[in-house]
């Protein structure tokens, strides 16, 4: 697609319930980047992708949160058992290689509302 | 490791006035230094780039910023402020050993007065 897709634009859900956030990478970009941007706060690495393996999870605030990618291309952040504190804007980015490391793509992003 | 402190989460000036944005950075290696802006309700667009070429970086919409390896640090300036820079811009930083894993920092908003 012509940019990074994300979806949906807005979730609000119950503590305790699953949500999956997606995201569409730019068409030929391999690598993959999830953040979540809190109110009044920066950008919190989560988890990235080159190609479909995320080399580096250590940015998972929990085991409640996965994140997978299949096809090099669509990738789905699940948040399992979901609580007040993970309301937040989730960003995803995606760059041509890592070797662009650092010039990311983003979406707008996907606002999660936990009540 | 690396880190990134932005000086001032708000920044206000007039219309036409110069702006100027802070950042400092901390890295074990060799930096790649960014400024991205987002607009509300929009997700991060770069606004420039710094990967070791030259110090003096130029970017879209007027902006630039100067990398200054004595002093940490990679401001983000634009001579004559407009009424369509309102918005927030953040820094982050990035490195060889991480590839991936940019740190960003907590964002300044910036507010253009009439």
């Amino acid at each position: 697609g012509a940019g990074v897709s994300q979806s949906p634009s807005n979730k609000v859900t119950e503590k305790g319930k699953d949500v999956e956030l997606r995201c569409d990478p730019i068409s030929g970009h391999t690598a993959l980047y999830w953040y979540r941007q809190s109110l009044g706060q920066g950008l919190e690495f989560l988890i990235y992708f080159q190609g479909n393996s995320a080399p580096d999870k250590s940015g998972l605030p929990s085991d409640r949160f996965s994140a997978e990618r299949t096809g090099g291309s669509v990738s789905t952040l699940t948040i399992q058992r979901t609580q007040q504190e993970d309301s937040a804007v989730y960003l995803c980015a995606s760059s041509l290689t890592l070797a662009d490391n650092g010039e990311l793509f983003f979406g707008e992003g996907s606002r999660l509302t936990v009540l | 490791a690396q880190s990134v402190t932005q000086l001032g989460s708000h920044v206000s000036v007039s219309e036409g006035a110069l702006v100027l944005l802070r950042c400092n950075y901390s890295s074990s290696v060799p930096p790649y230094l960014f400024w991205y802006v987002q607009y509300p309700n929009q997700g991060l667009q770069l606004l420039l780039k710094y990967t070791s070429a030259a110090t003096l970086v130029k970017g879209i919409n007027g902006f630039e910023a100067e990398f200054k390896k004595s002093e940490t640090s990679f401001h983000l300036t634009k001579p004559s402020a407009h009424m369509s820079d309102a918005a927030e811009y953040f820094c982050a930083v990035s490195g060889n050993t991480n590839a991936g894993k940019s740190t960003f920092g907590d964002g300044t908003t910036l507010t253009v007065k009439p």
